[in-house]
């Protein structure tokens, strides 16, 4: 079975420009999140979707971010327009969430370089 | 403001020795998971622990959920090269829904042989 896929792998763009990474999850997964990570520190929380609808989204910046969640399957992250302070690793993880505990699958991580 | 407190922050330990890590709260959490994460990679779950005062055992790793649900440890006997990695505690607040996770700050651990 395929894990989530998360693209690109890498991005380097100027300040000021927009970026969008994309993340698909594993088939069958209702619950789909975007995490930021700094360098050697833990994800933080940007958005969480059960199906396509967005349930928590207070952490994410909606000035410059935004994201949405297609037929509840594939997800896309935009950011427009970048700063430097953006640069980290953009993780998609997803969860077949039934009971009271689930498990969350991660990509790989897309790593954002602003320059 | 990380409601998830992890320490130590760095552990640098040889090849056979005893480490534990600590993940601490103010806040109470409806079950506490942790993963470990390599670089280049994303997280990947090695435990989840639901009930106050839980003990789980993998292999040489120890976990432990403190009976009021605020804290957890991670104990790994005769520590390995292949242990190396990063180490991040998660889960969703009591308050904040079932399936929000929160991670911790983590605990970067290195083995050296």
């Amino acid at each position: 079975e395929a894990g989530v896929v998360q693209s690109p792998r890498y991005k380097i763009i100027e300040k000021k420009q927009p970026v969008a990474f994309w993340c698909n999850p594993i088939s069958g997964h209702n619950t789909l999140y975007w995490y930021l990570q700094n360098l050697g520190q833990g994800p933080e929380l940007l958005i969480r979707y059960e199906n396509e609808e967005a349930v928590d989204d207070s952490q994410l910046p909606k000035d410059r971010f935004s994201a949405e969640r297609l037929k509840g399957v594939d997800s896309t992250l935009k950011i427009q327009p970048a700063e430097l302070g953006d640069s980290a690793v953009y993780l998609c993880a997803s969860s077949l969430t039934f009971g009271t505990v689930g498990e969350l699958f991660f990509g790989e991580g897309s790593r954002l370089t602003v320059l | 403001t990380q409601l998830l407190e992890q320490s130590p922050q760095f552990l640098s330990i040889q090849e056979g020795e005893n480490l534990t890590v600590y993940c601490n709260s103010s806040s109470v959490f409806s079950s506490l998971q942790w993963y470990r994460q390599e670089p280049g990679e994303g997280p990947v779950l090695l435990v989840t622990v639901v009930t106050g005062g839980e003990v789980k055992k993998l292999k040489r790793l120890t976990f432990q959920f403190g009976d009021a649900r605020k804290d957890s440890s991670l104990h790994i006997t005769a520590a390995q090269p292949g242990d190396t990695g990063l180490y991040l505690c998660a889960g969703p607040p009591s308050t904040s829904g079932t399936y929000k996770y929160i991670f911790g700050t983590g605990t970067r651990l290195k083995v050296l042989a």
